[in-house]
């Protein structure tokens, strides 16, 4: 089946280090892909999303990410953590029949 | 506001009780969606709707049912066939087209007892 999979359910970063989230789906036809913030108890909120304009893609709270198709990778990062960061992400993919599938999430920890 | 509205935020049952949760829209959107959420699971698809008085089943669809009489209302049934029901259950809708991001409402925790 068609899928994302996001590497590593858990990251710990220092406070102004760098965020890497990995995300790599699995299809030969790129995919429309986003990222998402979870905050405990809450919804989900969209950080960033490809949709082939460009392969590097800036979002909301300083996070980006780059669409690499040869390693069939869309993955997360922000270059300073700040300790808002810290939440669940993550990374979802839609193909051609329309429904959205999520990875299962990384949970990341921002250290003082 | 437009948004999404899930109620109850919390809802506790008793085992073998069929359970309600509600979703509304009004974003005027066409699709929407029910996901279960599990720890170190991601978020799982139940069922979605594309349009009125059409749906198909996600990945887990047994032992819920929805139902999609209005575009901005998409209720999920737990039934007593979920072996497993106590989840957070998380429902969303997005505008037609493939690149349009889906949007979330906030949740709803549900305990079985």
């Amino acid at each position: 089946a068609q899928s994302v999979t996001q590497l590593g359910s858990h990251v710990s970063v220092s406070e102004g280090a760098l965020v890497l989230l990995r995300c790599n789906y699995s299809s030969s036809v790129p995919p429309y892909l986003f990222w998402y913030v979870q905050y405990p108890n809450q919804g989900l909120q969209l950080l960033l999303k490809y949709t082939s304009a460009a392969t590097l893609v800036k979002g909301i709270n300083g996070f980006e990410a780059e669409f690499k198709k040869s390693e069939t990778s869309f993955h997360l990062t922000k270059p300073s953590a700040h300790m808002s960061d810290a939440a669940e992400y993550f990374c979802a993919v839609r193909y051609n029949n329309n429904d959205m599938r999520f990875g299962a999430g990384t949970r990341l920890t921002v250290k003082p | 506001d437009g948004g999404i509205t899930q109620s109850p935020k919390y809802l506790f049952r008793k085992e073998g009780q069929n359970v309600t949760l509600s979703c509304e829209q009004n974003l005027n959107h066409d699709a929407m969606y029910w996901y279960r959420q599990d720890p170190g699971q991601g978020l799982r698809l139940i069922y979605y709707s594309q349009i009125v008085n059409d749906f198909q089943k996600g990945d887990i669809a047994e032992g819920y049912s929805v139902s999609r009489e209005k575009k901005e209302s998409f209720p999920l049934t737990v039934t007593s066939a979920q072996k497993n029901p106590t989840a957070f259950y998380l429902c969303a809708s997005n505008p037609t087209g493939k690149n349009t991001e889906a949007f979330f409402g906030q949740g709803t925790r549900l305990t079985v007892v």
